[in-house]
């Protein structure tokens, strides 16, 4: 299946812990999204990479640190993991169309939870 | 800064209903809207997407339309089904064709047999 694709689907962790999300996706595109839905289901952009280059980086503590090994993939990892940080993340990807356009696909999502 | 509003936050109606969802962006320069579904504990599901260029694009029962000019989006969706029942996002680039989107809060569509 073509698809963007994360793991895991669920982490529960406790407070003070290090944890990484991964997502890889087979579509072929050239950027990478991780986005976070809090409690009131408000989706966000954290950071976007193309072709492993940083372009996107919203104020995001830097306790989370993305890192895309090649354009197929993008992890973020997570320090010292707070009770605020509790979220689903999604990881999506995009090509860039001969319009200039970019149509977004995304992930199955993490649901974290930090006790 | 582009804002991105969608109201009702929900919406519950019988089976068969033909059904408009707005979206409201103030920022009018952009290049796209997109309009997504999420499920509940599921990713979102990409629907349509509008050029600036279109003013509409049709899937199936869904029909998207784009006002660019008065910053508004609608989808239509005919002859409502409960499987329709999910939250449906629009979102826009922050400006032009940014690849960074910026989303609505969503809509809580609830279709009742």
């Amino acid at each position: 299946d073509t698809a963007v694709s994360q793991t895991p689907k669920y982490l529960v962790t406790q407070m003070g812990n290090d944890k990484s999300i991964k997502c890889e996706q087979n579509l072929g595109h050239d950027t990478m999204y991780w986005y976070k839905q809090d409690s009131k289901k408000f989706l966000k952009i954290m950071f976007s990479y193309n072709n492993k280059e940083l372009i996107i980086n919203e104020t995001v503590p830097n306790r989370f640190s993305p890192k895309s090994p090649d354009k197929a993939h993008l992890n973020l990892h997570i320090n010292s993991l707070e009770l605020g940080d509790s979220a689903v993340y999604f990881c999506a990807s995009s090509l860039l169309t001969g319009t200039g356009i970019y149509e977004q696909y995304f992930g199955p999502g993490t649901r974290l939870t930090v006790t | 800064k582009q804002e991105v509003t969608q109201i009702p936050a929900a919406l519950s109606v019988p089976e068969g209903e033909n059904l408009v969802l707005n979206c409201s962006f103030t920022d009018s320069a952009i290049y796209n809207l997109q309009w997504f579904r999420q499920d509940p504990g599921k990713g979102l599901t990409s629907l349509l997407l509008i050029q600036s260029s279109q003013r509409e694009q049709t899937s199936g029962r869904l029909n998207a339309s784009l006002d660019k000019s008065s910053g508004r989006s609608t989808l239509y969706i005919a002859a409502s089904q409960p499987g329709d029942s999910a939250t449906y996002l629009c979102a826009v680039p922050s400006q032009g064709g940014s690849e960074k989107l910026v989303f609505g809060k969503g809509m809580k569509l609830t279709v009742n047999p």
